[in-house]
């Protein structure tokens, strides 16, 4: 199972909105409502940002909003913060009934 | 609150086996499915394996099947990973979770596997 394809890197300033694209196939993020973000800071452990392509954790900002188009998944963040600054993943239910990881994407806050 | 604790990780040599325990909390934890995923220290999230609240359906990735196995014993709200065969490329923090949809929606703070002789 390939992984999930993230760009490595993407960067924005206080206040932007950024971009994450999470690109599968119709095997994985194309076929099922099952994806997911996640936020992780360094040494600590993923925490959940969106499940089910747009459905938002009790607790997690409004700020992150999640959406699909065939196979390609996004995450948005807006009124981006310094606190943001993290790696962020997405995953996807597959038709072989496992779960595939994208490699990840850094996020700068300028 | 939910809490997930791992434990049983450590230095073990290759070819060796371990077994990972997932203590859970905090939830009726037999009604819900739970996944394994793992970690090389600064690289990449890898999920490992997934199992449903009676233990019935397991999956797992390509490059642990045959050589891993979950399990759980929902009396005592624990999952299980049975580790065997381990290689260098074993070691990383593994992490449970529980699930939902799929995703890993709460997570425990992760436990490291060294294979290394």
């Amino acid at each position: 199972q390939s992984a999930l394809t993230q760009p490595a890197s993407v960067s924005g300033s206080p206040g932007q909105s950024i971009t994450i694209s999470c690109t599968g196939t119709s095997s994985d993020v194309g076929g099922y409502n099952y994806v997911s973000w996640y936020q992780q800071h360094p040494g600590k452990a993923p925490k959940v940002l969106i499940y089910e392509v747009t459905n938002r954790p009790s607790g997690v900002s409004n700020r992150f909003s999640g959406s699909k188009s065939g196979n390609t998944a996004s995450l948005t963040i807006s009124g981006l913060q310094a606190e943001d600054e993290a790696d962020y993943y997405c995953s996807s239910y597959t038709s072989r009934t496992t779960v595939v990881f994208g490699g990840g994407t850094k996020l700068t806050v300028l | 609150e939910v809490q997930l604790v791992e434990s049983g990780g450590g230095l073990v040599q290759p070819g060796g086996s371990l077994r990972l325990s997932c203590a859970a909390s905090g939830f009726s934890f037999s009604n819900y499915w739970m996944q394994w995923v793992r970690q090389v220290p600064g690289k990449g999230l890898e999920w490992v394996s997934r199992i449903n609240g009676d233990g019935s359906h397991t999956a797992y990735a390509d490059s642990v099947k045959g050589r891993f196995i979950v399990s759980r014993d929902n009396a005592k709200n624990t999952l299980y990973l049975q580790m065997s065969s381990l290689t260098p490329e074993d070691t990383a923090i593994y992490y449970c979770a529980r699930d939902y949809g799929a995703a890993g929606v709460y997570w425990g703070q992760g436990d490291l596997v060294t294979v290394s002789s």
